[in-house]
């Protein structure tokens, strides 16, 4: 199956601090990724979506200003969160799609980074 | 989007088959029927996907009903690094996906 990184795995950092998080596809090319967050015990939640040479799309309540996305090449995106607090404690995980047709149908696999463990004190 | 219910949990004893339902009631012609796992502190793995008819991989095998209106993902003998909780998506060409509670699977050893 196709593979996905993320960097760094786990980061500790002090509260107004900002912090970058880079999601990379390795072995295919990735228009489009995801970025979710996930509090303990509970499921993904998507933040954005993130097109190759265009601006994300922001789920609904997700500041933009404060998680800053940027997907400047087919097969990295980047997650910066602006000025982080303790709130912003959180696994973060990226995911890419690829994309294939099968039976005239469009379908798409996401697989998914590792993902970020964030800690701001 | 169309939505998908699972238990909450499940349990299963090492190396018996495992068998974990979704419905899907409102599933639409064009939707793909995607299942995920997720270890402890791990991002989602991706386990197998399917449209009509059932299919199988070296992880698992996906039987879907007839009138697909629900799924199921047979672990065929479960092994402790099974333990994990297990997603079933919809997926339609290129909208986004949203997870939900999925099924927490305890193996006993």
């Amino acid at each position: 199956g196709a593979v996905v990184s993320q960097h760094p795995s786990r980061v500790i950092c002090k509260s107004g601090t900002s912090v970058k998080i880079e999601c990379r596809s390795l072995d295919f090319q990735a228009t489009t990724m995801f970025w979710y967050r996930q509090f303990p015990k509970q499921s993904l939640m998507l933040m954005a979506t993130s097109n190759e040479g265009s601006k994300a799309t922001y789920e609904q309540g997700v500041e933009k200003d404060k998680f800053l996305i940027n997907h400047a090449s087919l097969t990295l995106s980047t997650l910066t969160v602006a000025s982080a607090h303790p709130e912003d404690s959180s696994f973060y995980i990226c995911s890419a799609r690829d994309a294939g047709t099968s039976g005239g149908v469009e379908q798409e696999t996401q697989y998914f980074g590792p993902g970020t463990r964030l800690l701001v004190l | 989007d169309a939505k998908t219910t699972q238990p909450n949990s499940m349990e299963s004893n090492e190396e018996e088959p495992v068998h974990l339902p979704c419905n899907h009631s409102t599933i639409s012609g064009t939707d793909y029927i995607h299942w995920y796992r997720q270890l402890p502190s791990q991002g989602p793995e991706y386990v197998i996907h399917g449209l009509t008819s059932n299919v199988n991989n070296r992880m698992a095998s996906l039987a879907i009903a007839e009138d697909r209106k629900s799924s199921t993902l047979i672990l065929h003998r479960a092994t402790l690094r099974d333990a994990a909780v297990y997603y079933c998506i919809l997926s339609r060409g290129y909208q986004k996906v949203t997870f939900g509670i999925g099924t927490k699977l305890q193996v006993i050893p």
